[in-house]
C-alpha cells in the first residue's frame, strides 16, 4: 500500500541553527501539505503546496519556513534559525485531490 | 476560537462496551469532515471522509455519521486494538487546510 515516508524519524538541533525536514509523498498525488503537533496539542496546518507553489499557509508559517518540491519526488520543509518553541512532531501529508490526506508517520524535531 | 470541537476528551471502555465519540463544528461552509486515528508517535491514519448530512460510512467496528453541525464516530463491541486517540478535522470551501479537534482519546480495557 501506498504511503507517505519522512525523514529523519527524530532530529535534534541546536537553537538558531537551520533545518530540513524531508517526505516523499505518495506518487500519483498532487497536493502535498505540513503540519506540526506541539507535545500533547492539537494538530496545526502549516502550508500547503500545489501546481509548484504555495496554495495556502497558516499564520504560523512565516518568513522562518520554507518549502520546495526539489524533484518530482522530494517534499521538503526547511526552518531556518530554529527556536525552542519549534520543537514538535512535522508531519507531511499528500492527496490526490485536495480531499482525503494521508499523513506520514512524522519526524520528532528538538530544538536545545 | 476552536472551530472544531471533539468530546469527550478521554474515554475508558470495557472491551464490548459500545459508545460514541462527538465532534462538532462552528463555522459554515463545510467542504467535508475527516476521522483520523492516531497512535502515539504515530502520524494520523486516515479513516473516513464524510460530506453531507445524513452520510455515514463504516469500517469494521466503527461508524461515523454526520449532520449539518456535528459528527459521530460509533464504536461497536471495541477491542483492545481500538485504542487510540481519534481526531475530528474538517475543511471549508474556499481553503486546503484541515482544522483539527483536539481529539478523543479512547482506552479498551479487556
Amino acid at each position: 500500500e501506498p504511503e507517505v515516508t519522512q525523514t529523519p524519524s527524530h532530529q535534534v538541533t541546536q537553537m538558531g541553527q537551520e533545518v530540513i525536514l524531508r517526505c516523499v509523498p505518495i506518487s500519483n498525488h498532487l497536493y502535498f501539505y505540513w503540519y506540526r503537533q506541539i507535545l500533547g496539542q492539537k494538530v496545526e496546518f502549516l502550508v500547503s503546496f500545489y501546481n509548484n507553489e504555495i496554495s495556502e499557509k497558516s499564520e504560523i508559517f512565516d518568513d522562518q519556513f520554507s518549502v520546495e518540491r526539489p524533484d518530482g519526488s522530494n517534499f521538503t520543509l526547511k526552518i531556518r534559525s530554529t527556536k525552542l518553541e519549534d520543537s514538535a512532531m512535522y508531519f507531511c501529508a499528500s492527496a490526490r485531490d485536495n480531499t482525503e490526506a494521508f499523513f506520514g508517520q512524522g519526524t520528532r524535531l528538538t530544538v536545545v | 476560537e476552536d472551530q472544531v470541537t471533539q468530546s469527550p476528551e478521554a474515554l475508558r471502555l470495557q472491551e464490548g462496551e459500545s459508545s460514541s465519540l462527538n465532534c462538532s463544528y462552528t463555522v459554515s461552509g463545510l467542504r467535508g469532515l475527516f476521522w483520523y486515528r492516531q497512535d502515539p508517535g504515530k502520524g494520523p491514519e486516515f479513516l473516513f471522509t464524510l460530506y453531507s448530512a445524513g452520510e455515514e460510512k463504516e469500517k469494521e467496528r466503527l461508524k461515523a455519521t454526520l449532520t449539518k453541525k456535528e459528527s459521530f464516530l460509533h464504536i461497536t463491541a471495541p477491542k483492545p486494538e481500538d485504542s487510540a486517540t481519534y481526531l475530528c478535522a474538517v475543511q471549508f470551501y474556499g481553503n486546503n487546510r484541515l482544522a483539527f479537534g483536539k481529539g478523543n482519546q479512547v482506552v479498551v480495557i479487556p
